[in-house]
């Protein structure tokens, strides 16, 4: 299984600052077809998970564009800039390239 | 507009089987995918398994000789089955849409306890 290692796991953080959360897998996610399946999402407390950032660094539709998503191969990084409370919360990467789709064990974002 | 909503049992009794629905609406089982996903109490996610729009399945393989996923496309529905539950398998359970997992229902909650 491919194992995705999501730093840090807490993460502390200024309203109107700037964050960053890496994910590193064990091996390329690279897929044949050329694309790269690494997919950001964040649960905000009580609720379920929400797609953010697909296929590295495409945003999801509504997703404001303080969040970017950049990467390749085995090392990506979501960032997040100007901070607002509603973005306070647990992140998760996924890579769907490989079976089976394994998760980033999570990072979550709190006030500091 | 895209939803999915889960159903079932609240209370499994160890040993014995859970079953969930995953009720959909907003798109066709028959060109989507749907996957369910499961998180244990203050945990992270896992995923469980996928049915997909040609009605193939994949399961996660430390799950597989337990599990079974399926569908009923005249009804809008994908079910999962799980045998031989454990407390371990006391979880939020999720059905998810795509790949991409963009679209999730709001989960259900399954506790594994006598």
């Amino acid at each position: 299984d491919v194992l995705m290692t999501q730093t840090p796991v807490s993460l502390p953080v200024s309203l109107g600052g700037q964050v960053s959360i890496s994910c590193r897998s064990s091996q390329s996610l690279v897929h044949s077809d050329g694309n790269t399946y690494l997919h950001w999402y964040l649960q905000k407390p009580g609720q379920s998970p929400q797609l953010l950032i697909y296929r590295v660094s495409n945003r999801f539709s509504g997703v404001p564009d303080r969040f970017s998503g950049s990467g390749s191969g085995t090392d990506f990084t979501l960032k997040i800039s100007r901070v607002e409370p509603e973005d306070l919360g647990v992140y998760y990467c996924l890579q769907s390239t490989h079976f089976p789709l394994t998760f980033g064990s999570g990072t979550k974002l709190e006030i500091k | 507009q895209v939803q999915l909503k889960e159903s079932g049992p609240g209370l499994v009794q160890p040993s014995q089987t859970l079953s969930l629905t995953c009720t959909v609406s907003g798109f066709s089982l028959t060109s989507n995918s749907v996957h369910w996903v499961r998180q244990p109490p203050g945990k992270g996610l896992e995923w469980v398994g996928a049915i997909w729009s040609g009605g193939s399945t994949d399961y996660n393989s430390a799950l597989k000789s337990r599990l079974s996923i399926s569908r009923d496309t005249s009804k809008s529905q994908v079910f999962l089955k799980m045998n031989s539950l454990q407390t371990e398998d006391t979880a939020i359970y999720f059905c998810t849409r795509r790949l991409l997992f963009d679209y999730w229902g709001q989960g259900v909650m399954v506790t594994v306890s006598s």
